[in-house]
């Protein structure tokens, strides 16, 4: 198993602002993913990111207002840049077991909102 | 499309009883499904994974049945604590390293 930390666990946000998210683990990973859940809503993928490389971004979701970064095998972060209210959300990060999205470990999440 | 469904209105039932959910997907050909449990404020917590060759999975007081040819997946939780109560979500992934997609989740409320 993994355990995940996230930095920090809430905010409030004015608009047009920028938040960076931080996400730990205590071992190495290849790749980490971040999520968003809005209200009510199941989880939708944002990106994958893996040490080294790009991250690779899903459709609906681009680097300049999601850049991410991967420094290390243990450490990501997720910046959610010029925010609106509609960016008001649930960020989670999570690492697969066995390099993909296998059974999951998610972090705790940062809850957003964006006034 | 590509779709999941989960029952979208809470489950009620008593402590004691079997709660069932349900994960039925269209468009989809899933190697594996996974369960998952999510406390409010909190990451969903990974509890089961079946593959598409297995009809049933269990662990401790929960079962999973997986019917590739109904589309569907059940999960059961026998005699239910109120511990138990939380949203549950089903999750389908093609394989190797694509991506997996979450259902939106059942709420299960056992009540005491």
């Amino acid at each position: 198993s993994a355990v995940i930390s996230q930095k920090p666990s809430r905010d409030i946000c004015q608009r047009g602002t920028s938040l960076t998210i931080q996400c730990q683990v205590d071992s190495q990973v290849t790749m980490m993913f971040w999520y968003r859940q809005q209200p009510g809503q199941s989880l939708t993928l944002i990106a994958t990111a893996n040490q080294g490389s790009e991250a690779t971004y899903e459709s609906g979701f681009v680097i300049d207002k999601f850049p991410i970064s991967r420094p290390n095998l243990t450490f990501s972060t997720l910046t959610v840049s010029n925010m609106s209210p509609e960016d008001s959300s649930i960020y989670l990060c999570s690492v697969g077991t066995s390099g993909g999205q296998e059974t999951q470990y998610f972090g705790p999440g940062t809850r957003l909102l964006v006034l | 499309s590509q779709k999941i469904e989960q029952n979208s209105e809470a489950l009620n039932i008593q402590e004691g009883k079997t709660a069932t959910l349900t994960c039925n997907y269209t468009n989809y050909s899933p190697a594996y499904l996974q369960w998952y449990r999510q406390d409010p404020g909190r990451g969903p917590v990974f509890l089961l994974l079946i593959r598409e060759n297995e009809k049933e999975k269990r662990k401790e007081r929960l079962k999973v049945t997986f019917d590739t040819t109904l589309k569907q997946s059940l999960f059961h939780i026998t005699a239910s604590q109120p511990a138990d109560s939380a949203t549950y979500l089903c999750a389908l992934n093609s394989g190797g390293y694509q991506k997996v997609t979450f259902g939106t989740g059942t709420k299960l409320q056992v009540i005491p």
